[in-house]
C-alpha cells in the first residue's frame, strides 16, 4: 500500500564509494523528484522528472545522476561520495503540472559518509 | 532573489491556538503550500492556496494575501502530535517550488 517507497532507508558508506538509491511510486503520478535535506533541515530540490524526461536539474555536482526507467521509478546514483553528501535524500511524486499539485514523499534515505 | 521567511521556532500549549506566519518575495506566484514534517519523517501535504482568503480543513486553516506576499497556518485545539516542523512553499511564475526553512513548533502540556 506504500505510495512512494525508497530504498535503502539507511546507507552508511565510505568516502569515494559509489552508491544508488531507488524510488518507486504506485500512485500513477507523472512527475517524480529528488530532494536533499541537510542537517539544518533545509529541503532543496535536486532533480525533477516528468514522464521519464528531466525537467528540472538544479545546480548539483555531476557526481549525482538520476535515472528514470519508467514513470513509476526514479533512481539516484552518486559517484565518488564526499563527506558533504551526508544528508537525508527524499524521493517525491506529484500528478500533472509541477508546482500546483501536492507532492507525496517517500520516507527518506539517511546517507552517512564516513 | 527569491525568498521565504518564517519563524525558526515557536512554542505553544496543548489545547491552545497558534498561528505560523510566512512572507514571501518571489518572481511571480502560482500558489502556496503548507507541509508538516515530524522529526525523522517525510513531509506531508497540509494545504494549497492560490486565491486570497481563508481555507479551513478541520483543526487547520491556511490564509493567503497575494498583495501582501503573506500567508499563515492556523492550528486550533493543539495536540501533542502537532509538534513538528511546518514548511511554507511557494510556486513561482515558472511553477518552480521555493521552499522555506520551516518553523519548528513545540507543544507543551
Amino acid at each position: 500500500d506504500t505510495a512512494v517507497s525508497q530504498t535503502p532507508k539507511y546507507l552508511v558508506t565510505q568516502m569515494g564509494n559509489d552508491k544508488s538509491i531507488k524510488c518507486e511510486q504506485n500512485l500513477g503520478h507523472d512527475t517524480m523528484y529528488w530532494y536533499k535535506q541537510d542537517s539544518k533541515k533545509f529541503l532543496k530540490i535536486m532533480f525533477s522528472y516528468n514522464n521519464k524526461e528531466l525537467i528540472i536539474n538544479e545546480t548539483v555536482p555531476n557526481r549525482f545522476s538520476p535515472k528514470s526507467p519508467d514513470k513509476a521509478h526514479l533512481n539516484l546514483h552518486i559517484n565518488s561520495l564526499e563527506l558533504g553528501d551526508s544528508a537525508v535524500y527524499f524521493c517525491a511524486s506529484s500528478q500533472g503540472v509541477t508546482g500546483i499539485q501536492p507532492q507525496h514523499f517517500g520516507d527518506g534515505t539517511r546517507l552517512s559518509i564516513l | 532573489g527569491q525568498n521565504i521567511d518564517q519563524p525558526t521556532e515557536m512554542t505553544a500549549t496543548e489545547g491552545a491556538i497558534v498561528q505560523i506566519n510566512c512572507t514571501y518575495q518571489t518572481s511571480g506566484f502560482n500558489g502556496l503550500f503548507w507541509y508538516q514534517q515530524h522529526a525523522g519523517e517525510a513531509p506531508t501535504f497540509l494545504s494549497y492556496n492560490v486565491l486570497d482568503g481563508l481555507e479551513e480543513k478541520g483543526r487547520f486553516s491556511s490564509f493567503l494575501s497575494r498583495s501582501k506576499g503573506y500567508s499563515y497556518l492556523l492550528l486550533k485545539e493543539l495536540q501533542m502530535k502537532d509538534s513538528a516542523s511546518y514548511l511554507c512553499v511557494v510556486s513561482d511564475s515558472n511553477y518552480q517550488l521555493i521552499w522555506g526553512a520551516g518553523t519548528k513548533l513545540i507543544i507543551k502540556p
